[in-house]
C-alpha cells in the first residue's frame, strides 16, 4: 500500500498570506495525484488532478506542483473561504488508492 | 448536472447490519467505477470500497474486508453499501463517489449520510 504523509497536521496563515502544504508518497506516483477541499459539515470538492492541474471552477490561487514522490499545494493568497482542511490522493494503480491523513489550514 | 444521493444511514447496534445506498442522476451511470469514502467524527478520508463499472472489479480496505460489499444496479443508477458486523469504530460519515473515467480522482462527490453504532 502505498502511503501518503502530509505536512503539516495544522497550519496557522494569516489571509491575504501564501500557504503551503506538503505531501509525501511513500512511492513514486507520476503524477498521479489529487487535492482536495474539506469545510466543516460539507464533503470533499476536488481542487487539482494529474498533481497540477485545477478542475472546473477552481480559483487561479490554487496551484499544485510536484512529482514522483514530493508533491506540493499552495495557496496564493488566502481568502477567509480558503480556511479548511485539504486532502491529498494518490491514484497510481486502480483501485489500491489512498488517502493523506489532511492538513488543517487555520486562521492566525 | 451531476448528482449523488447517499441514503440508509441512522442507527445500528454493533454486530448489526445496514445498506447503503447511492442514487446518482445526471450522467451515465454504467460507465463510471464508483466508490465509497468514509470519514469517522473528527478523522480523516478513509478509503473503504470501490467498483468498477460493471462491477467486474471490487475493491475493500482492510478495515472492512469480509464484512462490506459494494454492489451497483446500473439500471437503477444505484450504488449500494451492505454493511455486517458493524463495530463501533465504522462510525462515520459515509460518502459516495464518482471515480473521473480514465483516471483516477474523484470528481464528483455526494453529501454523505451518517451511520452510528452504539448500542
Amino acid at each position: 500500500e502505498i502511503v501518503m504523509t502530509q505536512s503539516p497536521a495544522t497550519l496557522s496563515v494569516s489571509p491575504g498570506e501564501r500557504a503551503t502544504l506538503s505531501c509525501r508518497a511513500s512511492q513514486s506516483l507520476s503524477s498521479n495525484l489529487a487535492w482536495y477541499q474539506q469545510k466543516p459539515g460539507q464533503a470533499p470538492r476536488l481542487l487539482i488532478y494529474g498533481a497540477s492541474t485545477r478542475a472546473t471552477g477552481i480559483p487561479a490561487r490554487f496551484s499544485g506542483s510536484g512529482s514522483g514522490t514530493e508533491f506540493t499545494l499552495t495557496i496564493s493568497s488566502l481568502q477567509s473561504e480558503d480556511f479548511a482542511v485539504y486532502y491529498c490522493q494518490q491514484y497510481n494503480n486502480w483501485p489500491l488508492y489512498t488517502f493523506g491523513q489532511g492538513t488543517k489550514l487555520e486562521i492566525k | 448536472e451531476v448528482q449523488l444521493v447517499e441514503s440508509g444511514g441512522g442507527l445500528v447496534q454493533p454486530g448489526g447490519s445496514l445498506r447503503l445506498s447511492c442514487a446518482a442522476s445526471g450522467f451515465t451511470f454504467s460507465s463510471y467505477a464508483m466508490l465509497w469514502v468514509r470519514q469517522a467524527p473528527g478523522k480523516g478520508l478513509e478509503y473503504v470500497s470501490a467498483i468498477s463499472s460493471n462491477g467486474g472489479i471490487t475493491y475493500y480496505a482492510n478495515s472492512v474486508k469480509g464484512r462490506f460489499t459494494i454492489s451497483r444496479d446500473n439500471s437503477k443508477n444505484t450504488l449500494y453499501l451492505q454493511m455486517g458486523s458493524l463495530r463501533a469504530e465504522d462510525m462515520a460519515v459515509y460518502y459516495c463517489a464518482r471515480k473521473k473515467n480514465g483516471d483516477g480522482y474523484f470528481d464528483y462527490w455526494g453529501q454523505g449520510t451518517l451511520v452510528t453504532v452504539s448500542s
